[in-house]
């Protein structure tokens, strides 16, 4: 199985300033035969469900605010929030859903300092 | 509006039975696939079971192969999950998600409210 970890496990960011949490896959999750990487960067606030920011490690869901964004490719990804806003309070969490079975990173999550 | 909506959670005995059912609307039902993934009280997120839009393909966490068998009624936009031999590890919230396409590779688009089934004796 494709094991996914997430650094920091929690991070504390003032508002109006970018946040950046990073993902790594243990196997690569880079398609050859379509050069996509089969990633999803989800958010969850309290009490709700999982809602999807980003898919295909760099594609931004619709309605999602442009100062969420993903990178990189491989193994090594990264969700930034380039301006923190007090909505933004939630824990992330990344996905692969190149290898069946797909998983989960363990989450991060961030506050405002 | 796409939606989805859990039921038939509740609180159930260790090595009981539960059927979990999901209810779609908004959408073409059969042209996605469906997931569940379930979250432990205070814990992150794990991924279940999916199944395409035809029902050609089921795949599961290794955690509940052989006990949950995941199924679609493409003319009523339902999915299911039918889950045997419970054990207090199977305590969470499960989600129903649309898929963003009707491939299994694909990211999790729509999130449902949840269904929360409690494992106890």
């Amino acid at each position: 199985d494709i094991v996914m970890t997430q650094s920091p496990d929690s991070l504390a960011v003032s508002l109006g300033e970018r946040a950046s949490i990073n993902c790594k896959s243990s196997q690569s999750i880079l398609s050859s035969s379509n050069n996509n990487n089969y990633l999803g960067w989800y958010q969850q606030k309290p009490g709700q469900p999982p809602r999807l920011l980003i898919y295909w490690a760099s594609t931004r869901e619709s309605g999602v605010p442009e100062r969420f964004s993903g990178s990189g490719s491989g193994t090594d990804f990264t969700l930034t929030i380039s301006s923190l806003q007090a909505e933004d309070v939630a824990v992330y969490y990344c996905h692969q859903y190149h290898s069946l079975p797909f998983t989960f990173g363990p989450g991060t999550k961030v506050d405002i300092k | 509006e796409v939606q989805v909506m859990e039921s038939g959670g509740g609180l159930v005995q260790p090595g009981g039975s539960l059927r979990l059912s999901c209810a779609a609307s908004g959408f073409a039902f059969g042209n996605y696939a469906m997931t569940w993934v379930r979250q432990a009280p205070g814990k992150g997120l794990e991924w279940v079971s999916v199944i395409t839009g035809l029902s050609d393909n089921t795949h599961y966490a290794d955690s509940v192969r052989g006990r949950f068998t995941i199924s679609r009624d493409n003319s009523k936009n339902t999915v299911s999950l039918q889950m045997n031999g419970l054990r207090a590890e199977d305590t969470a919230v499960y989600y129903c998600v649309k898929g963003k396409s009707g491939s299994r590779f694909d990211g999790l688009g729509v999130w449902g409210r949840g269904t929360t089934v409690i494992v106890s004796s």
